[in-house]
């Protein structure tokens, strides 16, 4: 079945990088976009930025501007989100979540219809 | 930057209510809008894109409505496994901004 697959919970240190991987399964990586959403502890839903993973093209929310990259390897059908300089606030669970886009009749959409697990990345001195 | 601002923050009502969540946008964002369910520990799911569109598979209790900077997810007869967070979201450009969450709880 389509899923996508999250690897395990991190625990780092201030100012240092953290690599989460998203593996589809069940369909082509390329096929559609990429986003990453995090939910710090008891808070909201936050955007970070998406990828087309076709191009390896990607939007970042301003806030993450600098620090934050996403990327892919096609050949094993995982994209990677890292954060790098992490800080006591980057203290989250990271969803990585697959969006489709297009037209239907008038109606633009872009939606996430596929969602992963999500990676509890603790930073902690 | 648009912001989306969601009311109320919480809410507390009877299994078989009609129940009604509002999401607003600072500034016009035409029908470029979806709403997603969290339950507790879990990942958010697809409710409903451009506005008013069900997902697939979603039950047909659940609409939304709206275009422009006012938009209302219904809820039309709560159920006990509808106990979660809903979110608003915008699509028109990036930022995706969601909204803040509706926690939606049984009396």
């Amino acid at each position: 079945q389509v899923q996508l697959v999250q690897s395990g919970a991190e625990v780092k240190r201030p100012g240092a990088s953290v690599k989460v991987s998203c593996k589809a399964s069940g369909y082509s990586l390329t096929s559609f976009e990429i986003n990453w959403v995090r939910q710090a502890p008891g808070q909201g839903l936050e955007w970070m930025g998406w990828m087309i993973p076709k191009t390896g093209n990607t939007g970042y929310a301003q806030k993450f501007q600098g620090r934050v990259s996403m990327t892919r390897n096609t050949s094993i059908n995982t994209a990677y989100l890292e954060v790098s300089s992490l800080r006591n606030e980057d203290t989250a669970v990271y969803f990585c979540a697959r969006a489709a886009r297009g037209l239907r009749g008038d109606d633009y959409y872009y939606y996430m219809d596929v969602w992963g697990k999500g990676t509890t990345v603790i930073v902690s001195s | 930057d648009i912001q989306m601002t969601q009311s109320p923050s919480s809410l507390s009502a009877s299994v078989g209510d009609r129940v009604t969540i509002t999401c607003r946008a600072s500034q016009g964002i035409r029908n470029l809008l979806a709403w997603y369910q969290q339950k507790p520990g879990m990942a958010p799911e697809l409710l409903i894109y451009a506005a008013s569109t069900l997902q697939s598979g979603v039950p047909s209790r659940f609409s939304g409505s709206g275009s422009g900077t006012e938009f209302t997810l219904t809820i039309g007869s709560l159920q006990p496994e509808d106990v979660a967070t809903y979110y608003c979201q915008k699509y028109d450009t990036a930022p995706l901004t969601f909204g803040g969450g509706t926690k939606v709880e049984i009396k």
